[in-house]
């Protein structure tokens, strides 16, 4: 069965500090992945998706960038953390249905 | 672009029947679909509409009219656990990603 792994589950960090969280998917090949931020009680922003290896496509202008090194890793990073970054991020895999989307448990970030 | 409309609360007695609507507008179309989120969780998937009408699984029913450019959600025998935040999503036609709505948060009470 497929699974997918989100680090760390919670993390505060300083403005102006880097940030890099990682994404895995077991039990899978070739997958579509994403990466997703929600503000406390509000919608899902889609923030990048990768359909391969290298290929990143950014939705919104931001701080922020992902890469996808392997076909299973996605990883989404800053290199200067300003106030407005603070949310929960989430990474999400489908394959062949892009409707149909596995999310895993998220990060929740602070930025003081 | 593209938007979704979803009431943004609701409120419902355990054991009765509540419906979620969303109104979309996109330019090009490719399917609606639902997700539950329970209070800091993460979204797990509930149902898909490709085409027009009535998708079932267990207490959970789902329409599409593409006609109207509108679905609803349809939770049946309500459960407190079923207390959450449900979002509808589109894709759009050629797009590899979702449009997730800002969501409805369902209370349910005894």
């Amino acid at each position: 069965s497929q699974t997918i792994h989100q680090w760390p589950a919670t993390l505060v960090q300083p403005v102006g500090s880097p940030l890099s969280l990682e994404c895995t998917v077991e039990g899978t090949s070739n997958p579509n992945l994403y990466w997703y931020r929600q503000a406390a009680g509000r919608g899902l922003q889609l923030l990048f998706y990768s359909v391969g290896i290298g290929q990143i496509s950014s939705e919104v202008p931001q701080n922020l960038s992902a890469s996808r090194p392997q076909d299973r890793q996605f990883i989404l990073s800053s290199k200067k953390l300003l106030l407005s970054d603070s949310g929960f991020y989430l990474c999400a895999w489908s394959v062949g249905e892009v409707n149909t989307q596995y999310f895993g448990p998220g990060t929740r970030l602070t930025v003081l | 672009g593209q938007s979704l409309e979803q009431p943004s609360e609701v409120t419902a007695v355990e054991g009765a029947i509540v419906q979620i609507n969303c109104t979309y507008q996109t330019s090009g179309f490719y399917g609606l679909s639902w997700y539950q989120q329970h209070d800091g969780g993460a979204p797990t998937f509930l149902s898909y509409n490709g085409l027009d009408g009535l998708e079932e699984t267990g207490r959970f029913s789902s329409f599409l009219s593409r006609s109207d450019s509108y679905g609803y959600l349809l939770l049946q025998e309500l459960q407190m656990k079923d207390s959450a935040s449900y979002f509808c999503a589109v894709r759009q036609t050629g797009a590899n990603n979702l449009f997730f709505g800002t969501g409805t948060r369902l209370t349910v009470i005894p």
